[in-house]
């Protein structure tokens, strides 16, 4: 059985950067989409980007300039950074695999972590 | 963007009763390869979400029988034939046909 465990710190100031990391268990890196979505309190989901099990990424263009998504595969873990942070980042961090191929769609999530913004 | 909006936003059900969910994209969802990914989440309170469905009407692994999605193009609907208390929760429809991926606003799903 995959899973995938959120980890990193719970506040954040104004102006830095936010950094999480993904384990993944139970599974390979290899061959899927390694994702971040967000979800701000009481709100709906946001799709922040991914990093494919090649390198390769893509990023939401609401978030591009600030986010880079990186992947270690000797760890099996995935990581964010969102820089120059204000409240409104402030949500539920999930990181989930994405499939690919014929599929094209989310399988196995995180529990999510909460990042809370604030000095 | 694509733009994903469901409707009802809130959809008080008696145990046992039907509940239906539309979701309406604001471009075509059929992709280029001929398929349509459109996905559907449930999301039980404090949980993460749960994959329900994917490209319009394929059930997960797991998922009951009772759960079941259609439509095309830009209209789509998840529907639960008899809802169980366990049914609970908010649930998303979402694109993976044109990036950014997109999401709905949530339907959320509660008992009278």
């Amino acid at each position: 059985q995959v899973q995938l465990q959120e980890s990193g710190p719970g506040l954040v100031k104004p102006s830095e950067t936010l950094s999480l990391t993904c384990t993944v268990s139970g599974g390979s890196i290899s061959g899927y989409y390694w994702t971040w979505v967000r979800q701000p309190p009481g709100k709906g989901l946001e799709w922040i980007g991914y990093i494919y099990s090649s390198g390769s990424t893509k990023y939401n263009p609401s978030l591009r300039s600030r986010v880079t998504i990186s992947l270690d595969t000797s760890k099996n873990q995935f990581s964010l950074k969102l820089s120059s942070v204000t409240a409104a980042d402030t949500a539920v961090y999930y990181c989930a695999r994405f499939v690919g191929g014929s599929g094209w769609f989310f399988d196995y999530w995180g529990q999510g972590t909460l990042v809370t913004v604030s000095s | 963007d694509i733009v994903m909006t469901q409707t009802p936003l809130s959809s008080p059900v008696t145990l046992g009763q039907p509940a239906s969910i539309s979701c309406r994209s604001s471009q075509s969802l059929v992709h280029s390869d001929g398929n349509t990914y459109l996905s559907w989440l449930q999301q039980r309170p404090g949980q993460p979400p749960r994959p329900l469905i994917y490209k319009i009407s394929n059930r997960f692994s797991g998922v009951p029988d009772r759960f079941s999605g259609g439509g095309a193009g830009t209209d789509f609907t998840l529907k639960i034939s008899r809802v169980e208390a366990e049914d609970v929760g908010v649930y998303y429809c979402t694109q993976a046909t044109q990036y950014p991926w997109t999401f709905g606003q949530g339907t959320k799903v509660e008992i009278k």
